[in-house]
């Protein structure tokens, strides 16, 4: 049962353009939702989060948004860079702090 | 700081034979989990650690699956007996408190059964 969906497999941006990854979840219990940035070969690192109290949080290039009545939530990567390819994990967290990951978006900025 | 630490990154396995992962914690984190990434089912959680105690192996697939924390500087995920179809990466993760607070993972170990 997959209470956080990642819908795009993949998303190929131009250098220098927005990068627009969706999440969806189905857990209204969640109260905490996570980004996480995973290269090849690597573990997943943490990028960005926001409380479910909020509806934004920003940290430079990286804004995260948050839509709880239509359980939905992106991440807004401005401008991309070739750096930023990689696969993107969103996940949520509930009180009891378990995280539910969704299954990842690959990102390719291309030149 | 080293990371967390995970061996072996690598592990080839026929059916059958028995498998243990381990994991080294960043020192002075008190949560350990352990994930399974698969193409079908992404990111997994298997179960998680808080001071050396498992507070929840709900994800863990069936009893053939065990994991332990014998203290706070190692864990172990024990498959036996292996099958095909757990082949896939196993990451291990620390925090620092509750899972709020951001996880740290280690490189993984990529295993592939026979």
């Amino acid at each position: 049962d997959q209470q956080v969906k990642q819908n795009s497999p993949s998303l190929s941006v131009q250098e220098g353009r927005i990068s627009i990854l969706n999440c969806d979840y189905t857990n209204s219990m969640f109260d905490y939702f996570l980004w996480y940035k995973k290269y090849p070969a690597e573990g997943p690192t943490f990028l960005i989060s926001i409380s479910s109290i909020k509806d934004k949080n920003e940290d430079g290039r990286f804004t995260v948004f948050l839509n709880k009545s239509a359980k939905h939530l992106s991440l807004h990567i401005v401008p991309s860079q070739p750096g930023d390819s990689a696969v993107y994990f969103c996940a949520g967290a509930d009180s009891w702090g378990k995280l539910q990951f969704g299954a990842g978006t690959q990102v390719v900025v291309t030149p | 700081d080293a990371g967390v630490i995970q061996s072996p990154r690598h592990e080839v396995t026929e059916m059958g034979q028995e498998v243990t992962l381990r994991c080294k914690p960043i020192s002075g984190h008190n949560s350990l989990f352990w994930y399974r990434q698969t193409m079908m089912r992404g990111l997994e959680l298997l179960i998680y650690f808080n001071n050396n105690v498992p507070i929840d192996d709900s994800g863990m697939p069936e009893d053939r699956f065990s994991a332990k924390m014998p203290n706070a500087s190692f864990s172990t995920l024990k498959i036996q007996p292996s099958e095909p179809r757990d082949s896939a990466v196993y990451f291990c993760a620390s925090s620092e408190g509750s899972s709020y607070n951001e996880q740290f993972f280690g490189p993984g170990t990529r295993l592939t059964v026979l």
